[in-house]
């Protein structure tokens, strides 16, 4: 059965450091999502992209983050500057471009700023 | 400010029983109703879609919607051990981001 795969499952960075997540969505889709957890919180929604660009993103989206789909199979979240705050499971999930409006999620990669 | 609104729980339940998790959502927009479970440290699985009023089964699952009252209900019939889990009710507008409550953490005990 296909899946969303993430990479890598838990990166550790310092504070005010660059990250990149990356994410292979399920091949046939073509939405593309990222949410976040933060530990024993809800799950938050950060940005939806479709058509290479971004069609809707949260106010937690801010112009530290930025999206990407490099190649045809990876989809990317950056992380420019990275916070305290941004400690958190981030997830990816992908989306079919005709109903059910199912999105699957991805493992996850758990992020640690120090 | 959309909202997803469920009681955090736990919910405990023996084994065999009948668990009922319930939500409501302040959107009338909302056009999608999921549940998802969560193991502790893992991602979001997808069990149920619903998306007009009524029932939807699905094996032990039954997921209920009722549009009016704004209200999303999940009965497992027959509840495992394995079942213990957080469930967590998502909505949304046709194809958009999903807002989703807290979770209910379900304790099944054999």
């Amino acid at each position: 059965e296909p899946e969303v795969t993430q990479t890598p499952s838990h990166q550790v960075t310092q504070m005010g450091q660059e990250v990149i997540l990356r994410c292979v969505p399920i091949s046939n889709h073509l939405y593309f999502y990222w949410y976040r957890q933060i530990l024993g919180q809800k799950v938050e929604f950060l940005v939806s992209f479709y058509n290479n660009e971004i069609s809707e993103k949260s106010e937690i989206f801010d112009d530290q983050f930025s999206v990407e789909r490099p190649d045809g199979s990876n989809f990317t979240l950056k992380i420019r500057s990275t916070k305290l705050e941004d400690s958190a499971m981030y997830f990816c999930a992908s989306k079919g471009t005709s109903g059910p409006y199912e999105q699957y999620f991805g493992p996850g990669t758990r992020l640690t700023v120090t | 400010q959309k909202e997803v609104e469920q009681n955090s729980g736990p919910l405990s339940v023996p084994e065999g029983a009948i668990a009922s998790l319930n939500c409501t959502y302040s959107d009338r927009g909302s056009q999608s109703f999921f549940w998802y479970r969560q193991y502790s440290g893992k991602s979001p699985e997808l069990i149920m879609s619903i998306y007009s009023n009524g029932d939807k089964e699905d094996g032990r699952f039954t997921a209920q919607l009722n549009k009016a009252s704004q209200y999303v209900s999940l009965l497992i019939r027959d509840s495992q051990p394995s079942d213990s889990a957080t469930y967590l009710c998502a909505v949304s507008k046709a194809g958009t981001a999903l807002i989703f409550g807290k979770g209910t953490t379900l304790s099944v005990s054999s």
